[in-house]
């Protein structure tokens, strides 16, 4: 069964600098995506980036980029010049290309900008 | 249209009660979801409907029924339920692997449930 990790229960970061959060996953599949997902306290789910496992450059979305190294089965998530509505819930997710349509979110990362 | 709409925002219910929860969406999408998140933690996956037929159910307990009544709408029928059942209940939406590349969900904001 898959399993996605994120070690890391909470993270601050100073407005403006950057900060990275990690995440890891178990799969014995070779086609898959992977996903951010952004939850800011009472407001709805949405996704910030994904990534095609097939795809070897890495994903990026403006101020979010994403470290993908499919041997180490890291998906780790950068966030340049962060801002106060960057604060947030985070959740990696991992999705099967295959199968069915579950998709397995980690723990999630807390994350304060501190202005 | 990327949008995923649930009703009602905040519902409280007592234990003997009888309520439904509504979501709908015109994206096409074929894959819809129901989850379950508690305060700080990941959603918990309950059921999914493919094509409208279920084709997951998570060992939801049976006062918790699911109905897609089209390719649109997902409702999720509540009954005498528990305290320890309030929470946050999303629904979301996506493509299924049936439909080619099966991409990422789309998530309404959610019914924040109380029981009483």
């Amino acid at each position: 069964a898959q399993t996605v990790t994120q070690s890391q229960p909470e993270m601050s970061v100073q407005e403006a600098e950057t900060v990275t959060l990690s995440c890891t996953y178990d799969t014995s599949e070779s086609d898959y995506y992977l996903f951010w997902y952004k939850q800011p306290p009472s407001r709805q789910m949405i996704l910030v980036i994904r990534q095609e496992a097939y795809k070897q450059q890495n994903a990026t979305e403006n101020r979010f980029s994403v470290n993908f190294q499919k041997a180490a089965k890291s998906f780790s998530l950068k966030i340049s010049d962060s801002q106060l509505g960057d604060a947030a819930m985070y959740f990696c997710a991992y999705r099967s290309q295959n199968r069915d349509d579950k998709i397995i979110f980690g723990k999630g990362t807390r994350l304060h900008i501190l202005p | 249209d990327t949008e995923v709409t649930q009703t009602p925002k905040h519902l409280v219910m007592g234990m003997t009660n009888k309520k439904s929860l509504k979501c709908e969406q015109h994206m096409g999408h074929r894959a819809m979801y129901w989850y379950k998140q508690k305060a700080k933690k990941p959603p918990e996956l309950m059921f999914v409907y493919s094509y409208e037929k279920l084709s997951i159910n998570e060992s939801v307990p049976s006062r918790f029924s699911p109905e897609c009544p089209n390719s649109s709408l997902l409702n999720l029928h509540l009954h005498a339920l528990q305290p320890e059942d309030s929470a946050l209940y999303l629904c979301a939406s996506s493509q299924t692997v049936g439909q080619g590349n099966a991409y990422e969900q789309y998530f309404g904001p959610g019914t924040r449930l109380t029981v009483t």
